[in-house]
């Protein structure tokens, strides 16, 4: 099992331009996360889904748009990108249960700069 | 929803020393999780724990959960360099199926 996959694991983007970002598990699991990483300030959640078709605004949500068409994918995309975006954006998964969640899997990050 | 705090922010370690990072919530949690960074890599799961004063142990890694489930610990003896990384704590309100993350933990281990 790959686990899971991001990609791009970078890239470089100008003031305005748009992107999306792809996350992939193989583990059947039901939830899917996106967190951004910056210095000192841990992990910030930004959207998640607890099941294909349904999304869910996060702590940092602003600027951000997702998408979960099909449950092993979960697609963040960018529509205008600022400076402010600059980070490491991580994708994670974790299986159902019932009344709370068990632990996050994480994929390698995708390491944005916006100039 | 919950804020999570933890201290330190930097620990700098002999090898062989023991430490302890705290991690500290605004509110009660239904669990907590710990989480490990290694530089240049991403998170990786350590452990959860669900029940109140709940105390678990990895090899020379103790995790603590506080009685009224607000506050938790991680306790390393004996430190090594591969312990050098940095621990998340993270915690989980009642049934949302998220967590919230402290700003974490950076270990320098010095040999």
């Amino acid at each position: 099992n790959a686990g899971v996959t991001q990609t791009p694991k970078f890239r470089v983007l100008k003031t305005g331009q748009s992107m999306t970002l792809l996350c992939a598990q193989d583990m059947n699991h039901e939830y899917m996360y996106w967190y951004r990483q910056d210095p000192g300030m841990g992990l910030r959640l930004i959207h998640y889904s607890v099941g294909e078709g349904t999304t869910a605004k996060g702590e940092v949500p602003d600027g951000y748009n997702v998408s979960r068409l099909k449950k092993q994918n979960f697609l963040l995309g960018l529509e205008s990108a600022a400076p402010s975006q600059t980070s490491v954006y991580f994708c994670a998964s974790s299986p159902f249960r019932a009344g709370g969640s068990y632990e996050q899997y994480f994929g390698p990050g995708t390491r944005l700069t916006v100039t | 929803g919950q804020q999570v705090m933890q201290i330190p922010q930097y620990q700098h370690v002999q090898e062989g020393e023991d430490f302890t990072t705290y991690c500290n919530s605004s509110t009660t949690l239904s669990n907590i999780q710990w989480y490990k960074q290694r530089p240049g890599g991403h998170p990786v799961f350590l452990i959860q724990l669900v029940k109140s004063g709940e105390v678990k142990k990895q090899k020379r890694l103790t995790f603590q959960f506080g009685e009224a489930k607000k506050n938790s610990s991680l306790h390393i003896t004996a430190t090594q360099t591969t312990d050098v990384g940095t621990y998340f704590c993270a915690g989980e309100g009642s049934n949302d199926y998220k967590l919230s993350f402290g700003a974490g933990t950076t270990v320098t281990v010095r040999a």
